[in-house]
């Protein structure tokens, strides 16, 4: 299996500020159609997860510009060019080339 | 706009089963790989199933394999998981979510199965 591993486990940061998650992958994860299948996800308090990111960089519709995905081989980041108070969450990295589909452990962005 | 609404969940005994339903609005089922992701309480996401759009592949995470089995209805626009032996560690949320780009995209509320004696 993939295993993603998430850093930091918690990101306390300051409204306005970038803030940045990374994830790392056990090894590469390129699909046969030479995609790599990275996702990322936004899990608000009490809600259902979203997805803000497809295919390492791809933002989907609806998602603020301010979050960028980038990234190749075993690393990736999402980053949050400024906070906002409506970000705070859990952020879940997860590849989708291979079966299993796994997850990342989960990052909790936090105010300070 | 896509909606996924999920029933069926409760409580069960250990070894017992239940039958999850997805119910899909504004788009057409027919058109799309759908998945069962769980999430047991305070606890991060776990892949479980996918179901390719006409049926003809299906996968499972190594944890439910022989126990669970991913089915669909498209002319009823439903998606269903029939859970068989039950255990404890399978107390979670489970989300029905569609594929989009070959990667889970649209999640439904959830529904919350509780696996105790």
């Amino acid at each position: 299996d993939v295993v993603m591993t998430q850093s930091p486990l918690s990101l306390p940061v300051t409204l306005g500020q970038p803030a940045s998650i990374s994830c790392r992958s056990s090894q590469t994860f390129v699909h046969t159609d030479g995609n790599t299948y990275l996702n990322w996800f936004q899990q608000r308090p009490g809600q259902s997860p979203r997805r803000l990111i497809y295919k390492v960089s791809n933002r989907d519709s609806g998602v603020p510009d301010r979050f960028s995905g980038s990234g190749s081989g075993t690393d990736f980041t999402l980053k949050i060019s400024r906070v906002e108070a409506e970000d705070v969450g859990v952020y879940y990295c997860m590849q989708s080339t291979h079966i299993p589909l796994t997850f990342g452990g989960g990052t909790r962005v936090e105010i300070k | 706009e896509v909606q996924l609404v999920e029933s069926g969940g409760g409580l069960v005994q250990p070894g017992g089963s239940l039958r999850l339903s997805c119910a899909a609005s504004g788009f057409s089922l027919s058109k799309y790989w759908m998945h069962w992701v769980r999430q047991a309480p305070g606890k991060g996401l776990v892949w479980v199933s996918r179901i390719k759009n006409d049926e003809s592949g299906t996968n499972y995470a190594d944890s439910v394999k022989g126990r669970f089995t991913i089915s669909r209805d498209n002319a009823k626009n439903t998606l269903y998981l029939q859970m068989n032996s039950l255990r404890a560690e399978d107390t979670a949320v489970y989300y029905c979510v569609t594929d989009r780009w070959l990667g889970p995209a649209d999640w439904g509320q959830g529904t919350l199965v509780t696996v105790s004696s």
